[in-house]
């Protein structure tokens, strides 16, 4: 079946460091890979996708590349600030079974920056 | 634009009562809708899918008769809790979606935080 695994939280860096979150998955077929941000008290929003292999997501200074050799879409961003506080997932959309498909998510990391 | 909302934020119940959740798409109609629950510190688990007008399709090992999904509308869904019990307890999120069933592009409600006493 489909899974995604993301580096276990809680993550806490300091204004400016530099972030990554690995996520590596397994999938039926030729997935499509988010990043989703949820910030407290509030629903998942997507952060950026990628659908094919090689394809760079980017929005808000955050960055993930799809690579297809390794099975990977980690995150990053060069410089973060308090504000990206909150809780990332990692999560694919593919086939799985049945004739559906699916968004399958990992357990998400919760990133805290501090002034 | 495409947000959704849930109601309530938080619910608490007795044991062997029901418990209705609302998941309202405020600016888009949802074509199909999604019901996830949460554990703590695990990845949203899908529990169903439904398309307006349509019975909801249930993911293997939930109970479809204690997971009652209503979706009559194209920007409306409940999920009843029926005969809640304390296992039941946990975070539910709902999203919807402008596309059928294969669609990607989901939109996420808040969530609702279910305590079953």
């Amino acid at each position: 079946g489909n899974s995604v695994t993301q580096m276990e939280g809680p993550v806490t860096l300091s204004e400016e460091a530099f972030l990554t979150i690995n996520c590596t998955y397994t999938a039926t077929g030729y997935p499509s890979l988010f990043w989703y941000v949820q910030y407290p008290g509030e629903g998942l929003q997507l952060l950026l996708k990628a659908t094919k292999a090689d394809d760079k997501g980017s929005n808000k200074g955050f960055e993930a590349t799809y690579r297809k050799e390794t099975t990977s879409f980690h995150l990053e961003k060069g410089s973060v600030q308090v504000s990206d506080s909150a809780v990332y997932f990692c999560a694919l959309h593919a086939y799985s079974g049945a004739g559906s498909y699916q968004l399958t998510f990992g357990k998400g990391t919760k990133l805290s920056v501090i002034p | 634009g495409a947000v959704v909302s849930q109601h309530p934020s938080r619910v608490i119940c007795k044991s062997g009562t029901s418990v209705k959740i609302e998941c309202r798409s405020l600016d888009f109609q949802a074509t199909t809708m999604f019901w996830y629950r949460q554990f703590p510190k695990q990845s949203l688990m899908l529990m169903a899918t439904s398309n307006e007008g349509s019975k909801a399709t249930y993911e293997q090992g939930v109970e479809k008769d204690k997971f009652l999904i209503n979706h009559a509308s194209l920007t409306l869904s409940t999920l009843t809790v029926t005969s809640a019990h304390p296992e039941d307890s946990s975070f539910y999120i709902c999203s919807g979606s402008r596309g059928r069933i294969s669609s990607y592009e989901q939109y996420f409600g808040p969530g609702t935080r279910l305590t079953v006493t």
